[in-house]
């Protein structure tokens, strides 16, 4: 079993959705990173969270600790925002992270 | 900054040919990474580096090597090349510490370069 397990894999959306992918881990964590990465493979930080809730723009991320679960929420989802979504959990002084799988999103207009 | 750089993005190896990636980043971070991306797989830890002179093997380090003689260069080695080490490599630095100012975000996020495909025939 993965230390770090998103679901689902795969999701399809039409414009205008409210999307949200899953992310739960069985580690103690410092931290958990949300990541996107596009067609053509770059990967880029969306959240950093320890607690709590984070916004950005139409991107929301929650986390409960006692839960070990996260999760990410797209508002009104646009055909830009598909890609592979990537949870990743930090422990340690080394900030070494472990991955997980990713979420491919597909936003359909 | 132009923050982490990879070079190349693409190369076709031969088996038992050997090569080095590059890695150099600009932001004077104290940590760095090589991750290797399979098909389907979470991005796996090979290599890290928390300093210039220390380097340690993370999960897959077999088949690699590393040097980490700057604080802005983190080559990635491969001696003996084989098909499994068909993949697209990332590298990626940090820095812990305080938050950095005027960006919000925290200094310890890690930042990918763009990565290179590398292919082993």
């Amino acid at each position: 079993k993965n230390e770090v397990e998103q679901s689902p894999q795969n999701l399809t959306a039409q414009e205008g959705e409210f999307i949200t992918i899953n992310c739960s881990y069985s580690v103690g964590i410092s931290a958990l990173h949300w990541l996107q990465q596009h067609p053509g493979g770059g990967i880029v930080s969306l959240f950093m969270l320890s607690s709590g809730k984070k916004k950005h723009g139409r991107l929301i991320a929650t986390i409960n600790i006692q839960e070990k679960h996260s999760s990410l929420h797209i508002t009104a989802s646009h055909p830009r925002d598909s890609a592979v979504y990537i949870c990743a959990v930090r422990g340690g002084a080394t900030n070494k992270l472990i991955f997980g799988t990713g979420t491919l999103l597909a936003v359909q207009p | 900054n132009a923050g982490v750089t990879q070079t190349p993005k693409f190369r076709i190896l031969k088996i038992g040919q050997s090569m080095t990636l590059q890695c150099t980043q600009d932001m004077n971070h104290n940590y760095m990474y090589w991750y290797r991306q399979d098909p389907g797989m979470g991005l796996k830890l090979i290599y890290y580096s928390v300093g210039a002179g220390i380097t340690d093997k993370g999960e897959v380090p077999n088949g690699y090597n590393v040097s980490r003689s700057t604080t802005e260069d983190f080559p990635l080695r491969l001696e003996l090349a084989a098909p499994s080490q068909t993949s697209v490599y990332f590298c990626a630095s940090s820095s812990p510490g305080t938050a950095r100012p005027n960006s919000g975000k925290l200094s310890n996020e890690q930042f990918f370069g763009p990565g290179t495909r590398l292919t082993v025939l």
